[in-house]
């Protein structure tokens, strides 16, 4: 296991297209996190998960998010009727529980047009 | 509420100088202290952290950061820099409790000369 991988790197979409964005953590790890970094910002944490339950979620995951990880490996997150102000940098990381500290995956990079 | 704040958007230095990225928080309970780093177009690298014991952390790369807790502090060091150390580097905090939820600061930009 090489690390943490996100699928695709790149995606470019149309505005109000859904899109879908997986994350394979390193496989012995726990918790699994996603963070959206925007350009010239740092990572902001938006939800993460322990095994298959999703433990918190920020304030920054509106209702046109939601992100799964049905059998507690990879993780989806999904942006339903994306708008332009979703184009970012997405990022995923895993971790053992109780861990400080995580791998972070190589992101996806979204750009809505 | 948890913060980092990195009070240079850009730090500048000739290739073999020492360098120091400076970064401050605001946690309550006992911090620890993340730094990593992210190239063009990639994911975030950890460098190092601090979760207790010594105040001065080692890390990779030649990197090592002084955890201060009367300023508040965590700047990262370099004895020597290298124009391959160019890239954006992130302070992070979590906080004591168990979500491991990390509060970055908005970075770093070192350019390193030759």
């Amino acid at each position: 296991d090489t690390g943490v991988s996100q699928d695709p790197r790149h995606k470019i979409t149309k505005r109000g297209q859904n899109v879908t964005f997986r994350c394979d953590p390193i496989s012995e790890h726990n918790r699994l996190y996603w963070y959206r970094q925007t350009l010239g910002q740092g990572p902001e944490f938006l939800t993460y998960f322990q095994n298959e339950a999703q433990l918190e979620k920020s304030r920054l995951l509106s209702d046109r998010f939601s992100a799964e990880r049905p059998k507690g490996s990879f993780s989806t997150l999904e942006i339903q009727r994306t708008e332009q102000g979703d184009s970012a940098m997405y990022l995923c990381a895993s971790s053992l529980a109780g861990h400080r500290g995580y791998t972070f995956g190589s992101g996806t990079r979204l750009t809505v047009v | 509420a948890q913060s980092v704040a990195q009070p240079e958007d850009q730090v500048n230095v000739a290739e073999g100088n020492p360098l120091t990225v400076k970064c401050t928080y605001s946690v309550s309970g006992n911090p620890y202290l993340f730094w990593y780093v992210q190239y063009p177009n990639r994911g975030l690298q950890f460098l190092l952290k601090y979760i207790t014991g010594d105040n001065l952390v080692k890390g990779s790369y030649g990197f090592e950061a002084e955890f201060n807790k009367s300023q508040t502090s965590f700047h990262l060091k370099k004895p020597s820099a290298l124009v391959s150390d160019s890239a954006l580097y992130f302070c992070a905090v979590s906080g004591s409790g168990n979500t491991g939820k990390l509060i970055f600061g908005q970075g770093t930009t070192l350019q390193v000369k030759p």
